[in-house]
Order: C-alpha cells, then sequence, then structure tokens
C-alpha cells in the first residue's frame, strides 16, 4: 500500500517563505501532486512532479527527489488567504494493478499578519 | 462548463436508512473518483471508475456501492447507514492523460 506523511501544522508569517515536506511509501509511483483546501471547501490542485526537481507556479513551487521519496511545497510572499490545508498526494500501484491516488493527512498553515 | 456537482449539498440518515450521493461532470473525464474526508483527516478513496462501466475498490469500499453507466454520472450508494460513515463525501474526476483532479463541493453525511 501507499502511506505519506506530512507535518500536521505550520504557521509563518505575512510576507514569509513556508516549506511543507511529504515524505512516502509507495509500491509504484506515478508522481507527487499537491492539493490546497480552505476551511469547509473542496480540494483544489496545486501542483504535480512526476520527474526529480523543482516546478514553479507564481508564488508556489514544488520540488520531488525520487530517490528519496521526498517532496515539499514552498510558498512564498505568504499572504493571509493562504491559511488553509495542504496536502500532499501519490498514485501509486494498488493490488489490482491500477494506479490509485493516497493523500497524506494534511497540513494546516496558519498565517499570522 | 460547471465543473463537478454534488448532490445534496448536506443530508441527516438514521441507522439503516440507505440514500445514494449523486455526482456530474460536464468536463467529459474518463476517470472519477469518490473520497471520504474525516475532520482532521486525509482523503481517502472510497471507489473509482476509469470510464463508464468500468469501477474498482478503493482503500475503504466497505459499506459502499457505485455504478458508471455514463461518462458523466457516477452515484454513490449507502446501503445500510452506520455512525462510521458520518464524513463529507467529495467526488473528483480527472482527464486521462493529466494528473489535475476537478473535485465537487462535497456532501456532508450525518448518520444517527
Amino acid at each position: 500500500g501507499q502511506s505519506l506523511e506530512q507535518p500536521s501544522e505550520v504557521t509563518a508569517v505575512e510576507g514569509a517563505i513556508v516549506q511543507i515536506n511529504c515524505t512516502y511509501q509507495t509500491s509504484g509511483f506515478y508522481g507527487l501532486s499537491w492539493y490546497q483546501q480552505h476551511d469547509g471547501g473542496a480540494p483544489t490542485f496545486l501542483s504535480y512532479n512526476a520527474l526529480d526537481g523543482l516546478e514553479e507556479t507564481g508564488r508556489f513551487s514544488s520540488f520531488l527527489s525520487r530517490s528519496d521519496s521526498y517532496g515539499y511545497l514552498l510558498l512564498q510572499e505568504l499572504q493571509m488567504k493562504d491559511s488553509a490545508s495542504y496536502f500532499c498526494a501519490v498514485r501509486g500501484k494498488a493490488s489490482g494493478g491500477s494506479y490509485i491516488p493516497t493523500f497524506g493527512r494534511g497540513t494546516s498553515l496558519i498565517v499570522h499578519p | 462548463n460547471a465543473g463537478v456537482t454534488q448532490t445534496p449539498k448536506f443530508r441527516i440518515l438514521k441507522i439503516g436508512q440507505s440514500m445514494t450521493l449523486q455526482c456530474t461532470q460536464d468536463m467529459n473525464h474518463n476517470y472519477m473518483y469518490w473520497y471520504r474526508q474525516d475532520p482532521g483527516m486525509g482523503l481517502k478513496l472510497i471507489y473509482y471508475s476509469v470510464g463508464a462501466g468500468i469501477t474498482d475498490k478503493g482503500e475503504v469500499p466497505n459499506g459502499y456501492n457505485v455504478s458508471r453507466s455514463t461518462t458523466e454520472d457516477f452515484p454513490l450508494r449507502l446501503e445500510l447507514a452506520a455512525p462510521s460513515q458520518t464524513s463529507v463525501y467529495f467526488c473528483a474526476s480527472r482527464e486521462s492523460t493529466q494528473e489535475t483532479q476537478y473535485f465537487g463541493p462535497g456532501t456532508r453525511l450525518l448518520v444517527l
């Protein structure tokens, strides 16, 4: 099966940079994704890494190291509206042979003024 | 495009009752997923479908059933509701060549 570990909570101040780490164990690997979820809302896609290295999308960047089974989400120039939960997710091989998504438990990011 | 829509938004069930959670997407996506999310937890995959007529179990399928008779619709059926099924249920879809999952707004279910 698949499992992911990420910190339960991270706090930072407006304008700062914060990094949310994710380590994973999976049989077969089809990439690491990141999703944002505001309280009571639907998760929304942020980024995806299939290969090692850094992917940048505006203020958000995501990094993957497949040899270390590790990735992180980097948020720059933090804004109050970035306060939300952030989930890493992998698509790994299920017992039936399909690649199915598994989500981490989420990191609650609290941004202070 | 409306994206992924779910009905109802909220429902209270008594133990032993049954209900169907509806999910529809208008993006012509082949892949569709049902997740449940308990407070402070991540999303757990219940069932998924890779196309019309094809469904398979996810991580936590017990107590649920699904069908996929069309590309657009992927209903989730609870046959005998139990308090352990109190949760928020999200439906999602994605195009087969992309990783992005598009989520519906969720259905909040309370079983008493």
